[in-house]
């Protein structure tokens, strides 16, 4: 099956870059996705990455993959308040409708 | 266009009793899912249809929990009778059948107090 690690807290100074790191078990993953949850609210997605991409750049986001180390990355170019959220990097395989979520990291800004 | 909708927001019951919880996914999406979100963790499936079908509810409580998505578009979700464990959020999700990359889109939640 497949499983993710995160760090569970992340605190930020405002204007800073954010680094959200996530280590997955599963190298078949196909897709790896980026999902940011806001207080009260659902989950939406941030962005994603296919597997044989090592990164993705998509205006303050970066999403860096290394396949050997099983490792991610979501990186926050000049946090900002509202980017204040918990993110979740779910992995699937290709053609699978099911994504597992884990426990998600909370980035806190600070002033 | 329009977001996946849940109702109702808020709902607070006492345990044993029931609660039915309301999803309308967005338009033209096959695939509706059932997510049970605790404080402090991440949404834990529930069960996913893809239109009127269960594909998995490998992780529903049946003796409590049931579902159902008549005519493949709105669902609801029940339980019957509640324990104090399912207080949670639970959360509707939709998704486009058969895309190269599976986006889900999330209703706000419903968030259950078990008293």
């Amino acid at each position: 099956g497949e499983d993710v690690e995160q760090s569970l807290f992340l605190s930020v100074r405002e204007g800073d870059s954010s680094v959200i790191n996530c280590t997955y078990t599963d190298s078949s993953s196909t897709y790896l996705y980026w999902y940011k949850q806001e207080p009260g609210a659902g989950l939406q997605l941030l962005t994603y990455i296919f597997s044989n991409m090592d990164m993705k750049q998509d205006q303050r986001l970066t999403v860096l993959l290394n396949k050997k180390d099983k490792h991610l990355s979501l990186r926050i170019a000049d946090t900002q308040t509202g980017d204040s959220a918990i993110y979740f990097c779910p992995p699937s395989s290709k053609g699978a409708s099911k994504i597992i979520f884990g426990s998600g990291t909370r980035l806190s800004i600070r002033p | 266009e329009a977001g996946v909708a849940q109702s109702p927001r808020y709902k607070i019951i006492e345990k044993r009793q029931s609660v039915a919880f309301w999803c309308n996914p967005i338009s033209g999406h096959a695939t509706l899912y059932w997510y049970q979100q605790i404080l402090g963790q991440g949404p834990k499936l529930l069960i996913q249809f893809q239109n009127n079908g269960v594909v998995d509810d490998s992780q529903l409580p049946k003796d409590r929990f049931s579902a159902e998505r008549l005519k493949g578009v709105d669902s609801t979700l029940k339980i019957q009778p509640a324990k104090l464990e399912d207080s949670a959020v639970y959360l509707c999700a939709s998704s486009l059948a058969g895309q190269l990359y599976n986006e889900q889109f999330f209703g706000p939640g419903t968030r259950l107090t078990v008293l």
